[in-house]
C-alpha cells in the first residue's frame, strides 16, 4: 500500500516570502501526484497534477511543484505568498494506469500554511 | 459551469436522530465519492461508486449508508448519528479508471454537521 507523508503539519511564513511544502510518496511504481488546497469551511479544490512529461509543473495561483522519482518527492513551491494563500494544503498520489491504475487516491495528512502580514 | 454540489452546507441534528446528506454533479463522472473530513485532518474515505457498483471502506461504521439512484445524485445517510460523527462531509467526483484519465477529483464545498 501506498503512503504520503507531510512532515510539516504547520508553516508560518511572512508575505511575500517564499515558501515550500514538503510531500513524500512511498510508492516503487509510476503514479499520478496532486496538490490540493482547502479554504476554510470549503472543499478541496486542485492546485495543480504531474501525470508525466516535464517534472516541474506549474499550477493556479503561482505554485509550483517539482517531481523528484529518485526521491519520490513532489514538494510544492511559491515565490512570493500572499495573505491569501492561508490554507491547508494536501498532497495525494494515485497509481498510473502503467502501475494498473486505482483511482482511489491517497491523501497526505496536510500542511497548514500561515501567512503572515 | 460544471461543478459538484452539496445540501445543505450546515446541519444539525440530534444524538440518535437519521440525516440525510446530498450531493449531485454536472461533470457527468463515474465516480462519487463520500469523505468525512475531521478538524485538521485529512478527509477519510468512507465510500464510492463507479456507476453503481457500491465499494464500502473496511473501516466505515455500519452506521453510514450510501444511495446512488442515478449519475447525478449521491445520498449519505447517518442511520443513528453520534457525536463522534460530527465533521465535514465532503463529496467528490471522478472520471474513473479509462485509458488517459488523470483521476484527478472534484469536490464539493462540503456539509459541515453538527450532532447535538
Amino acid at each position: 500500500a501506498q503512503s504520503v507523508t507531510q512532515l510539516d503539519s504547520q508553516v508560518p511564513v511572512f508575505e511575500e516570502a517564499p515558501v515550500e511544502l514538503r510531500c513524500n510518496y512511498s510508492s516503487s511504481v509510476s503514479v499520478y501526484l496532486f496538490w490540493y488546497v482547502q479554504y476554510p469551511n470549503q472543499g478541496l479544490q486542485l492546485l495543480l497534477k504531474y501525470l508525466s512529461g516535464s517534472t516541474l509543473v506549474k499550477g493556479i495561483n503561482g505554485f509550483e511543484a517539482e517531481f523528484n522519482k529518485s526521491q519520490t518527492s513532489f514538494h510544492l513551491r511559491k515565490p512570493s505568498v500572499h495573505i491569501s494563500d492561508t490554507a491547508e494544503y494536501f498532497c495525494a498520489v494515485t497509481l498510473s494506469g502503467a502501475s494498473g491504475g486505482s483511482y482511489i487516491p491517497t491523501f497526505g495528512r496536510g500542511t497548514s500554511l500561515i501567512v503572515h502580514p | 459551469d460544471a461543478m459538484v454540489i452539496q445540501n445543505p452546507r450546515y446541519q444539525v441534528t440530534q444524538f440518535g436522530k437519521p440525516v440525510t446528506l446530498s450531493c449531485s454533479q454536472t461533470l457527468n463522472h463515474n465516480v462519487m465519492y463520500w469523505y468525512q473530513q475531521k478538524s485538521s485532518q485529512a478527509p477519510k474515505l468512507l465510500f464510492h461508486y463507479y456507476d453503481k457498483d457500491f465499494n464500502n471502506e473496511a473501516d466505515t461504521p455500519d452506521n453510514f449508508q450510501s444511495r446512488r439512484p442515478n449519475t447525478s445524485f449521491c445520498f449519505l445517510d447517518i442511520r443513528s448519528p453520534g457525536l463522534g460523527d460530527a465533521a465535514m462531509y465532503l463529496c467528490a467526483t471522478s472520471r474513473g479508471y479509462n485509458p488517459g484519465d488523470s483521476y484527478e477529483q472534484y469536490f464539493g464545498p462540503g456539509t459541515r454537521l453538527t450532532v447535538t
